[in-house]
Parts: C-alpha cells; structure tokens; sequence
C-alpha cells in the first residue's frame, strides 16, 4: 500500500527567507506526487503534480518541487516566502493505473511565515 | 464557475441522529470522493466513486453511506452520528482518464456530534 510521510508538522520562516518542505513516499512503482495548499476554512487547491518525465517541477504561487526515486522524496521549495504562502501543505502519493485517483495524503506541514 | 459545491458547511449534531452531505460539480468529471480531514491525520478518503453507478469504500468507511445520483451528485450519509464522526469533510471530484487526475475539492463541510 502506499503512503506518505512528511516530518515536520510546523515549519516557521522570515518572509523572504527560502523554503523547504520535506516529502517522503512509500510506492512500489513510479507513482504520481502532488503538493496541494489549504488555507484556513478552504478546501485544497492544486500547487504541482509530477506524472512524468522532468523530475523537477513548477507550480503555482513559484513553488517547485524535485522527485527523486533514489531517495523517494518530492520535496516542495520556494527561493523567497511571501506572508501570504502561510497555509497547511500537503503531500499526497497516488497509484498508477485503476479507476480513480485514490490518493493518500501525508499529514500535512503547517507554514507559519514571519515579518 | 463553481467547481464543487458541498452543503451544509456547518452542522452541529446529537450522537445518533443522521444526516446526508451533499456534494455536486460542475466539472463533468467522472470520479468523485469524500474525505475526512482531522488533526494530525492528513485526509483519508472514506468512499469514492470511479464513475456514475458505481461506489467503492475507501480507507474508514465504516458509519457511513454513499450515493452517486448522477454524474454531478455524490453524497454522504451518516446513518447514527457518534462523536468520533465530529470532523471535516470535503468531497473532491477528478477526470478519471489514463493517468490519475489532480483532484479538485469543495470548501469543506465541518461536522460536529455531541
């Protein structure tokens, strides 16, 4: 079964500072990744996938994030914070093949950003 | 455009009692989900439906139901609200083509039983 790990449930950085979010997944296969962001009383919305091919990806709001199969991370990261990135990240792994998108989600990593 | 819409957003319940969440998109997409959302527990998917006409449990099904009334419409039912079952709920909905779809989720429904 697959899963998905991210450590740090509380990260606080200065506005401005980069950012790392760690994501570990357990797959036996390639999987699809995705980062979702949840603001406070929303729903999730979409930041960056990876299906596929170029193992670094670009989202929205400039996040990016890096799969790395050798060590089974996609880490999320952003060069300079903005206050309005504070939000709950959530890393989630989904299967290949099947008929839906059963995803599994990590337990998210609280952003608090400083000024 | 609306996306996926989810009511009530807010529902205060007595332990026992039952309710239906609804959930609707306008997305057309094929597949739709819930998911309960608690504290230091990430999302975990409670039922999903591929496609219209069929339903599958997902990871905690257990005190809940599930209809898919039609492409649009997929809602959850708690039969005998218990406390455990106080959380937030989002139903989602996806593209269910070759590749797993991104998932694109309604604003949440937070349910409380007392």
């Amino acid at each position: 079964a697959q899963s998905v790990t991210q450590p740090d449930i509380h990260i606080t950085v200065s506005e401005g500072a980069s950012l790392e979010l760690r994501c570990n997944y357990s797959y036996g296969a390639t999987p699809y990744l995705f980062w979702y962001v949840q603001s406070p009383g929303q729903g999730l919305q979409l930041l960056l996938k990876y299906f596929s091919g170029d193992t670094l990806v670009q989202g929205i709001k400039g996040f990016e994030a890096e799969f790395k199969r050798s060590q089974s991370s996609f880490n999320l990261r952003k060069p300079s914070v903005h206050w309005s990135d504070a939000a709950e990240y959530f890393c989630a792994v989904g299967a290949r093949g099947g008929t839906a998108s059963k995803l599994t989600f990590g337990t998210g990593t609280r952003l608090q950003v400083t000024l | 455009n609306a996306g996926v819409t989810q009511t009530p957003k807010f529902q205060v319940l007595k332990t026992g009692q039952s309710m239906t969440l609804q959930c609707a998109q306008d997305m057309n997409h094929n597949s739709m989900y819930w998911y309960r959302q608690d504290p230091g527990m990430g999302l975990r998917l409670i039922y999903y439906s591929a496609s219209e006409g069929t339903t599958d449990k997902g990871e905690v099904p257990n005190g809940y139901n599930v209809s898919r009334l039609n492409k649009r419409e997929f809602s959850l039912r708690l039969e005998s609200a218990a406390p455990s079952q106080t959380s937030v709920y989002f139903c989602a909905s996806s593209w269910q083509g070759a590749d797993t779809g991104e998932l694109f989720f309604g604003e949440g429904s937070r349910l409380t039983v007392l």
